[in-house]
C-alpha cells in the first residue's frame, strides 16, 4: 500500500484538461511544499514534470501545472495531447519514513 | 547538463551476487544525495535508499535494509547498488536519481535486473 493515494486511472480527449490528485497526510503533502510529479512512458525512465508543488523544470510545457490544498496535491494537464498518455507518479517529502521520501501508487492517463 | 548513466542489463541466477552502477556528470557529484528506486514488472516506483557522496551517509528504507547495500566512489562520481545473494523476487528495473529539494530531480536510464534459474 502506497503512502500517497492517487487514482488508478484518468482519461480525457485531446484538447481537454485533466487533473490527477495525490492525497497524503500532515506528515507529508500537508505540511511540506516538497511535492514532485513524474511522467513515465512505457519502457522509459521517469521524467520530472513538476517540483516544489508548482515549479516547472526548464523545458517542460506550461500545459503542466501543479497545486496543493491541504493534504492533497494536484497535477493538471491542459490542452491534452496524444503524447501525454503515460503513467504519472507524485512524490513527497515525509517525516513518517526513512529516507524521507514517499511515492504515490501511480495514475495511468489515457488520451481518448 | 546533468547526466546519470547506469550500467547495462544483467541476467543472473538466484544466489549470485550483483553490483550495478550509476555515474553522475554535469554537476558537483559530492554535494547531492543519490537515491535508488525499484520498479517491479508492471508496478509502481519504490524508494529503496539514499546516499550522500560527500560523506557516504546512507539511509535505507526498512523493507530493503539488510538485503541490498548502497555505496559510492566519489573519486569516479559513481554510486552503486549491490546484492550478495539475489532472489527471483529481485527481478525489476532499478533507477538511480539525483535529489533536489529532497526529491528525485534527474534520473538515470535504468538497469534491468533479471534473476532466473
Amino acid at each position: 500500500q502506497s503512502a500517497l493515494t492517487q487514482p488508478a486511472s484518468v482519461s480525457g480527449s485531446p484538447g481537454q484538461s485533466i487533473t490527477i490528485s495525490c492525497t497524503g497526510t500532515s506528515s507529508d503533502v500537508g505540511d511540506y511544499n516538497y511535492v514532485s510529479w513524474y511522467q513515465q512512458h512505457p519502457g522509459k525512465a521517469p521524467k520530472l514534470m513538476i517540483y516544489d508543488v508548482s515549479s516547472r523544470p526548464s523545458g517542460i510545457s506550461s500545459r503542466f501545472s501543479g497545486s496543493k490544498s491541504g493534504n492533497t496535491a494536484s497535477l493538471t494537464i491542459s490542452g491534452l495531447q496524444a503524447e501525454d498518455a503515460a503513467d504519472y507518479y507524485c512524490c513527497s517529502y515525509t517525516t513518517s519514513t526513512t529516507p524521507p521520501v514517499v511515492f504515490g501508487g501511480g495514475t495511468k492517463l489515457t488520451v481518448l | 547538463e546533468v547526466q546519470l548513466v547506469q550500467s547495462g542489463a544483467e541476467v543472473k541466477k538466484p544466489g549470485e551476487p550483483l553490483k550495478i552502477s550509476c555515474k553522475g556528470s554535469g554537476y558537483f557529484f559530492n554535494s547531492y544525495w543519490i537515491g535508488w528506486v525499484r520498479q517491479m514488472p508492471g508496478k509502481g516506483l519504490e524508494w529503496m535508499g539514499t546516499i550522500y557522496p560527500g560523506d557516504s551517509d546512507t539511509k535505507y528504507r526498512p523493507s530493503f535494509q539488510g538485503h541490498v547495500t548502497i555505496s559510492v566512489d566519489k573519486s569516479i562520481n559513481t554510486a552503486y547498488l549491490q546484492w550478495s545473494s539475489l532472489k527471483a523476487s529481485d527481478t525489476a528495473m532499478y533507477y538511480c536519481a539525483k535529489l533536489g529539494s529532497y526529491l528525485p530531480f534527474s534520473w538515470g536510464q535504468g538497469t534491468l535486473v533479471t534473476v532466473s534459474s
